[in-house]
């Protein structure tokens, strides 16, 4: 059975980097594409990015373009999602997911990783 | 950025009733729409995908349609269980995004 096993919660100041990992567990990540979706305070989905198989790449929505870097270690079967220049506003639960029926609907999610950016 | 606008916000409703939700996108965006459950300390679940297609081991009940700007999901038969919010979801060129979501509530 896959699951996806998401690193412990962050506490972070303003300014500063996070990276979120996710080890894929019970089967190899390269079967997958996956992706990172954040959940604000407010309930909010951002999706941020992700693995597009149409593409072979991963690929960013732009409101995070230039502070996010997801990456994959085949060896591990782990992905990781690091965000820069960090803000108040992205206190949040980040999830990763497995993209599915054609990779952009996600079918299985990790269990997400509380990050809180405060002074 | 295509805007997903899901109503109404909270629906009121008791067991045995028929939950109607609604998602409008700002732009075409076909059939490819999804929509999720999520439950109090829970990630979201896969509930229906391309408009209209139900995830693995999803109930009868739940039934999605739509296509273009207007999408439904429809929840015959609530059962306790489907007392949650619900959100839709979009998968545009290359992008995707979120409805603000539907807290559906027991009356």
């Amino acid at each position: 059975q896959v699951q996806l096993v998401q690193s412990g919660a962050e506490v972070k100041k303003p300014g500063a980097s996070v990276k979120v990992s996710c080890q894929v567990s019970g089967y190899s990540l390269t079967a997958f594409s996956i992706h990172w979706v954040r959940q604000t305070p407010g309930k909010r989905l951002e999706w941020m990015g992700g693995f597009v198989p149409e593409d072979g790449e991963i690929i960013y929505a732009q409101k995070f373009k230039g502070r996010v870097t997801m990456t994959e270690d085949t060896s591990t079967d782990t992905a990781y999602m690091q965000l820069s220049s960090l803000r108040s506003e992205d206190t949040a639960v980040y999830y990763c997911a497995i993209g599915s029926y054609g990779g952009w609907y996600f079918d299985l999610w990790g269990r997400g990783t509380l990050v809180t950016v405060s002074s | 950025e295509i805007v997903l606008t899901q109503s109404p916000a909270t629906l009121s409703l008791s067991p045995g009733e028929r939950a109607t939700l609604s998602c409008r996108a700002s732009q075409s965006i076909s059939s490819y729409v999804a929509w999720y459950q999520q439950k109090p300390g829970q990630a979201p679940s896969l509930l229906i995908y391309d408009a209209s297609n139900r995830a693995t081991g999803i109930p009868a009940r739940f039934s999605g349609s739509g296509s273009g700007t207007d999408f439904t999901l429809t929840i015959s038969n609530l059962e306790p269980e489907d007392f949650a919010v619900y959100y839709c979801q979009q998968r545009g060129s290359w992008s995707s995004t979120f409805g603000q979501g539907t807290k559906l509530e027991i009356k």
